[in-house]
């Protein structure tokens, strides 16, 4: 059974620093991962989306990558923003019909 | 683009009622969901259903129903509303061919729906 951890909880950083969320997972035989964000009292946005075969995507200022073998995925943001400030999530897929597993989040703040 | 909708966004229940959540989707997708947020506990699956007249268990169906009688609707029935079922669900969908060769599988999800019983 698929779990997914993400560690710290909760980060604060100053506007304009780089930074990157850590993901890790259990089942190396992972089928795809993905990163959200999740604005408060809002649902989930998907950010990116990388397949078994792929080691990372980018998008604008983000980019995640995916380590099957150490069980590891980043979400690395440049230049942070205070618009940045929201919770995000990473999830596992073991197949290509199961259902997503959620770690439970990392809440960023960015502060200007 | 009206993508996954849920109603209603807020709903108060008292011990016993019985209540459902209406989700509905227009992006065509096969594969719907339920998810059920906890503060500080992260997202988990209650049911989910891989096309219509298909549903399947996840991890925290009790307390549960759910039918897919088209690609469109999801809904969640709460029967014997418990204290334990305060929480934000989530409904999502995704693309994915049955036969397990994924086009991606990114997940779309609704703005949620806050459920307290009291």
């Amino acid at each position: 059974k698929q779990e997914v951890t993400q560690i710290p909880a909760a980060l604060s950083v100053p506007e304009g620093e780089n930074l990157v969320l850590n993901c890790s997972f259990t089942d190396s035989a992972i089928y795809n991962l993905q990163w959200f964000r999740q604005d408060p009292g809002k649902g989930l946005t998907s950010l990116l989306l990388i397949q078994s075969s792929q080691r990372e995507q980018t998008s604008g200022r983000l980019n995640a990558s995916l380590d099957k073998s150490s069980g590891r995925s980043t979400l690395y943001i440049a230049a942070s923003q205070p618009g940045d400030s929201a919770t995000y999530l990473c999830a596992g897929g073991s197949s290509g019909n199961t259902p997503l597993v959620f770690g439970k989040g990392t809440r960023l703040s960015v502060i200007a | 683009n009206a993508g996954v909708t849920q109603t209603p966004k807020f709903r108060i229940l008292k011990i016993g009622q019985s209540m459902t959540l209406q989700c509905t989707q227009d992006m065509n997708h096969n594969y719907m969901y339920w998810y059920r947020q906890d503060p500080g506990m992260g997202l988990k699956l209650i049911y989910y259903s891989v096309g219509a007249g298909i549903t399947d268990k996840g991890e925290v169906p009790n307390g549960y129903n759910v039918s897919r009688s088209t690609t469109e609707d999801f809904p969640l029935r709460l029967e014997l509303a418990a204290p334990s079922q305060t929480s934000v669900y989530f409904c999502a969908s995704s693309y994915s061919i049955r036969e397990g060769i994924s086009l991606g599988n990114t997940i779309y999800f609704g703005e949620g729906s806050w459920l307290t019983v009291v």
